[in-house]
């Protein structure tokens, strides 16, 4: 399967745990997006690599976000000291920059339930 | 800033009969705009998009969407819905050209009866 993977596709934590997620992009894709999804919303952008550059981050992203691409392959976000309003759907996609409309493709998500 | 609007927040149709999803936007440029569906526990899917060449697009499924500047629309449509259609549509618009950041509606549910 050479799509977007997500890893892990759910994941339960208590309040003020850290979690971390992980987005295995399309390999020759050289941009990366992360997106939150609440229930009943669409996707909402979080932050966005080119290659391992991290180049725009959302006001939704607070300081307990942090999110890295270090060698311009797979990414991970971290949540620090999550909180109840955590909880959501956290979608990864990628593109190739600079082919037309810079199709993204998605991966499945990461199920977040913050206890 | 761009925007969509997505004017129907469910949209309920008989299996056979045509599907109507509305899809407003609002962009300073002219803008890249998609249709990307959502099945329950599946992952984003695009159905179709548009990139300033011609104004009705064919997407997957037998899907379609016309470009209307005027209107500022972009509305997908089917002639004939199947079960297998039901799920969450989203339209979306892409942010500027050199980000390509989405901006997603808030979605339309469709259901489809037998």
């Amino acid at each position: 399967d050479t799509g977007v993977s997500q890893d892990p596709r759910h994941k339960i934590t208590k309040r003020g745990q850290n979690v971390t997620f992980r987005c295995d992009p399309i390999s020759e894709h050289n941009r990366l997006y992360w997106y939150r999804q609440t229930l009943g919303q669409g996707p909402e952008f979080l932050t966005y690599f080119q290659n391992e550059a991290q180049l725009e981050k959302s006001r939704l992203l607070s300081d307990r976000f942090s999110a890295e691409r270090p060698k311009g392959s797979f990414s991970t976000l971290e949540i620090q000291r999550t909180e109840q309003g955590d909880s959501a759907m956290y979608l990864c996609a990628s593109s190739l920059a600079g082919t037309g409309a810079n199709e993204q493709f998605f991966g499945p998500g990461t199920r977040l339930t913050v206890l | 800033a761009q925007s969509v609007t997505q004017l129907d927040s469910h949209v309920s149709v008989s299996e056979g009969t045509p599907v109507l999803l509305r899809c407003n936007y609002s962009s300073s440029y002219s803008p890249s705009l998609f249709w990307y569906v959502q099945h329950p526990n599946k992952g984003l899917q695009l159905l179709l998009k548009y990139t300033s060449a011609a104004t009705l697009v064919k997407g997957i499924n037998g899907f379609e969407a016309e470009f209307k500047k005027s209107e500022t629309s972009f509305h997908l449509t089917k002639p004939s819905a199947h079960m297998s259609d039901a799920a969450e549509y989203f339209c979306v618009v892409s942010e500027a050209p050199n980000t390509g950041k989405l901006i997603f509606g808030q979605g339309t549910t469709l259901q489809v009866k037998p």
